[in-house]
């Protein structure tokens, strides 16, 4: 089945220290990844995506996504965490389905502290 | 642009009573969605549209039901509520796939309470 893992309930992370949140995906064919952002009582917002090309894409916010095919990851990642980053992060997948849905891992909660 | 907007924000019904869920966009997308969130886990679809007129189910349409007479509009009805329906709804929209663009908008959500 296609899926997409995100292992971490909880990352915490110090202001100013380099943060990571990881996902793993399984899916046939090249993916189409994302990551969103949520914020209380929020809607998702986009972060960054990746499709094709280089495997580091940058996005919103300072944040950053590496893709490796061979793990199969696409992690997060920012070099200096900020207390306003805390928030849900979503890991997706594309599917070429159902209108091209999106497959959400559980996501992910960083906390930031000063 | 005011992008994709919902109404309500919050609703309690009770079991057995119906209610729409209203979601507009006014970014002229073609693709619109509606999706799930259940705590701790990841969204899940219940309906998608591909255009006007153009409606599907998605992995959990059971309960639920879409329109989409318009390009802006994709209401989706409960009938029956049921507290296996209490959840935070989100309402998404995207470009078709030649635009080039993948990714999904999201309104800010509707969270519901069957009770």
């Amino acid at each position: 089945a296609q899926s997409v893992a995100q292992p971490e309930d909880q990352v915490n992370v110090a202001e100013g220290n380099p943060l990571t949140v990881k996902c793993t995906y399984s899916v046939s064919g090249n993916p189409y990844l994302f990551w969103y952002v949520q914020y209380p009582n929020r809607g998702l917002q986009f972060l960054l995506k990746y499709i094709t090309g280089d495997n580091l894409v940058k996005g919103s916010y300072g944040f950053e996504a590496e893709f490796n095919k061979s793990q199969t990851s696409f992690h997060l990642k920012k070099p200096s965490a900020l207390v306003s980053d805390s928030a849900l992060y979503f890991c997706a997948v594309r599917l070429m389905e159902y209108g091209n849905k999106l497959v959400f891992g559980a996501g992910t909660i960083l906390r930031v502290k000063s | 642009n005011a992008g994709v907007t919902q109404t309500p924000k919050f609703r309690i019904l009770k079991i057995g009573q119906s209610m729409t869920l209203q979601c507009t966009q006014d970014m002229n997308h073609n693709y619109m969605y509606w999706y799930r969130q259940d705590p701790g886990m990841g969204l899940k679809l219940i309906y998608y549209s591909v255009g006007a007129g153009i409606t599907d189910k998605g992995e959990v349409p059971n309960g639920y039901n879409v329109s989409r007479s318009t390009t802006e509009d994709f209401p989706l009805r409960l009938e029956l509520a049921a507290p296996s329906q209490t959840s935070v709804y989100f309402c998404a929209s995207s470009y078709p796939e030649l635009a080039g663009k993948y990714e999904q908008y999201f309104g800010p959500g509707t969270r519901l309470t069957v009770t």
